[in-house]
């Protein structure tokens, strides 16, 4: 079974910081990997995805992830951290039939 | 990008009453609709897969009389919570997939969910 996680619950990071939310994977086959935000009372944001080629996907708002299959992580990056950025981030595969499976989510808090 | 627009944003009900939420897809048409369910500061649970013009897909543990699902039209999933209780109150949010996207690469639009408060 697809399966993701995110090993931790909260994330802080000072603003200007460069900031990394984790994730893993467990798929049969080749994964396709999402990146979601989520801010209080919304619905969930496409950030970016992995389908196929290169590793490191670039995508909304400055994010970037890198797809590592040894290490089967797809951990979401931003060199630079905004207040702004402050909010919930889900981690999702996509299985075979097109659900996306979700991670439990890492809450990001960003201070100035 | 594509919208898709969930209505209405928050409704509170008495117990016992039945609530519809209606999940249109804006600018595209969607033959598969996603309907999820999250509680305050967890992940989203999928409740049922709606295809347009057959019987939704509930998954396991989800009650299909509880929670009706119609998919009339290409554009338009509506969940209905029949006879609702206060154990019903959560984030209800629906997500739809462009019918020219790929099934497993296409990317998922949600919509911006519906609270329901059940008194």
């Amino acid at each position: 079974a697809q399966s993701v996680a995110q090993p931790e619950d909260q994330v802080n990071v000072a603003e200007g910081n460069p900031l990394t939310v984790k994730c893993t994977y467990s798929v049969s086959g080749n994964p396709y990997l999402f990146w979601y935000v989520q801010y209080p009372n919304r619905g969930l944001q496409f950030l970016l995805k992995y389908i196929t080629g290169d590793n490191l996907v670039k995508g909304s708002y400055g994010f970037e992830a890198e797809f590592n299959k040894s290490q089967t992580s797809f951990h979401l990056k931003k060199p630079s951290a905004l207040v702004s950025d402050s909010a919930l981030y889900f981690c999702a595969v996509r299985d075979v039939r097109g659900k996306l499976i979700f991670g439990q989510g890492t809450e990001l808090s960003v201070k100035p | 990008g594509a919208v898709v627009s969930q209505h209405p944003s928050w409704v509170i009900c008495k117990s016992g009453t039945s609530v519809k939420i209606e999940c249109r897809s804006l600018d595209f048409q969607a033959t598969t609709m996603f309907w999820y369910r999250q509680f305050p500061k967890q992940s989203l649970m999928l409740m049922a897969t709606s295809n347009e013009g057959s019987k939704a897909t509930y998954e396991q543990g989800v009650e299909k009389d509880k929670f009706l699902i119609n998919h009339a039209s290409l554009t338009l999933s509506t969940l209905t919570v029949t006879s609702a209780h206060p154990e019903d109150s959560s984030f209800y949010i629906c997500s739809a997939r462009d019918s020219q996207g790929s099934p497993n690469t296409g990317e998922l639009f949600f919509g911006e969910g519906s609270r329901l408060t059940v008194l």
